[in-house]
């Protein structure tokens, strides 16, 4: 199998605090995670490529310094999200890739609702 | 850059009328072609794995083809439960990360 966890999988904040999500790998190890941000009825947005031992890589917009990321092990990688405001609010996603593998595997997703 | 569109946006099939979604796509070098199933407030199911023009993969009721610009995924004699928006994605032989299609939903209707 496959399986990739997210946890919270629901989480209601005030604005201007931090919120951190976890993304495992439960059955496979992952060198390299995804952390994806979808908004209503739109397709995936990448927001990063966490590596495991090193700093992760931004696409372009996404604010380094508002998401943090950090990936500390084979299985778990975390985003941050700081000082999160009402525009934060969206429905995050990761993946992990098995190594070795081309494939995605996603987590059930995480809905941030930033008050 | 790398892009991916899908067509149509939304379909309506009665159960059992058989039909085809489409994916077309623009990369500089095609690692590989990926369609996911999403059902509302979950994350993406992993479906399928296309490498090359020719490559075909069945699971089920769902068929996935590729050629050198588009991917097509067949559905035949759907059922109520294949309802979900439908993703494909692309990943070039530059990095390792997906570019996705906005997707298509399909409603199967008993």
């Amino acid at each position: 199998g496959a399986v990739v966890s997210q946890h919270p999988s629901r989480v209601i904040c005030k604005s201007g605090t931090s919120v951190k999500i976890e993304c495992r790998s439960l059955d496979f190890q992952a060198t390299t995670m995804f952390w994806y941000r979808q908004f209503p009825k739109q397709s995936l947005m990448l927001m990063a490529t966490s590596n495991e031992g090193s700093k992760a890589t931004y696409e372009q917009g996404v604010e380094k310094d508002k998401f943090l990321i950090n990936h500390a092990s084979l299985t778990l990688s975390t985003l941050t999200v700081t000082s999160a405001h009402p525009e934060d609010s969206s429905f995050y996603i990761c993946s992990a890739r098995k190594d070795g593998g081309n494939e995605q595997f996603f987590g059930p997703g995480t809905r941030l609702t930033v008050l | 850059e790398d892009q991916v569109t899908q067509s149509p946006e939304a379909l309506r099939l009665q159960e059992g009328e058989s039909s085809s979604l489409n994916c077309s796509y623009t990369v500089s070098g095609l690692r590989g072609l990926f369609w996911y199933r999403q059902d509302p407030g979950k994350g993406p199911e992993f479906l399928f794995t296309l490498y090359s023009a020719g490559e075909e993969k069945e699971k089920e009721r769902l068929k996935a083809t590729l050629t050198k610009k588009e991917s097509f995924l067949h559905i035949t004699a759907p059922k109520p439960e294949d309802s979900a928006t439908y993703l494909c994605a692309v990943m070039d032989t530059g990095r390792r990360a997906l570019t996705f299609g906005s997707g298509t939903r399909l409603q199967v209707q008993p």
